[in-house]
């Protein structure tokens, strides 16, 4: 158990709608990152955020959008959704409280949520 | 463009053996390397990292040698087990942001 929660583990939707996954970090983990990852490829970057602060954005669409909470938690929210939107979503979280953020810093893993757009 | 590629999509290694993971990079401000390992329906674990300051970094059974000229990192494990089958991602950064993982490599350790 890496101490990343992530809810729902499945959803089902159809084409057009939106949807909240949600990730809770790690117990003082300040950074939170999210992740695509579609049959058979490898993870995809989509954004990072650091203390409710966003800190990098890799491969996000545009109706995608995330943003990190007071209490550390993140939400991802995915809109128009389109059939090639169905896979896992991941995240990770790092960095403790009380140690300097940045350099050398391992991202443990949330148990992913499968979105499958029908 | 893929920063970090991992070329052989699987590996089949004999149990007790030794699997070798090889991964390659392009980007050359990428300094920190690492290594998770992934079972289906879980998330990614991490598993070791290396600096690029260093060439190697070594923990139990693990070995990560990092190859800074060529932007060649390889993963080894020796002996390998069947708990081991798995797949690993390579996984690179620049000063702890902007993760950037490879494509994976589908480690099978036979009986």
């Amino acid at each position: 158990d890496s101490g990343v929660t992530q809810t729902p583990k499945h959803l089902i939707t159809a084409t057009g709608q939106r949807v909240t996954l949600r990730c809770s970090p790690r117990s003082g983990d300040l950074s939170v990152y999210w992740y695509q990852q579609s049959l058979d490829q490898g993870l995809q970057f989509l954004i990072q955020y650091y203390n409710g602060e966003e800190r990098a954005k890799g491969n996000i669409l545009e109706r995608f959008s995330a943003q990190q909470f007071p209490d550390l938690h993140s939400e991802l929210n995915l809109s128009s959704l389109e059939l090639g939107d169905s896979a896992l979503y991941f995240c990770a979280s790092s960095v403790r409280e009380g140690v300097l953020s940045g350099h050398n810093n391992e991202q443990f893993f949330g148990p992913g949520t499968r979105l499958t757009v029908l | 463009d893929q920063q970090v590629k991992q070329n052989s999509p699987s590996l089949s290694v004999q149990e007790g053996r030794i699997s070798i993971l090889n991964c390659d990079y392009t980007n050359s401000m990428f300094d920190y390397f690492l290594w998770y390992k992934k079972y289906p329906a879980e998330g990614p674990t991490f598993l070791i990292s290396i600096s690029s300051i260093k060439d190697k970094n070594e923990d139990g059974r693990f070995t990560v040698f990092l190859n800074k000229s060529a932007k060649h990192l390889s993963l080894h494990i020796v002996p390998s087990q069947p708990g081991d089958s798995a797949v690993y991602f390579c996984a690179a950064s620049t000063y702890g942001q902007n993760f950037v993982f490879g494509p994976g490599t589908r480690l099978s350790v036979l009986p």
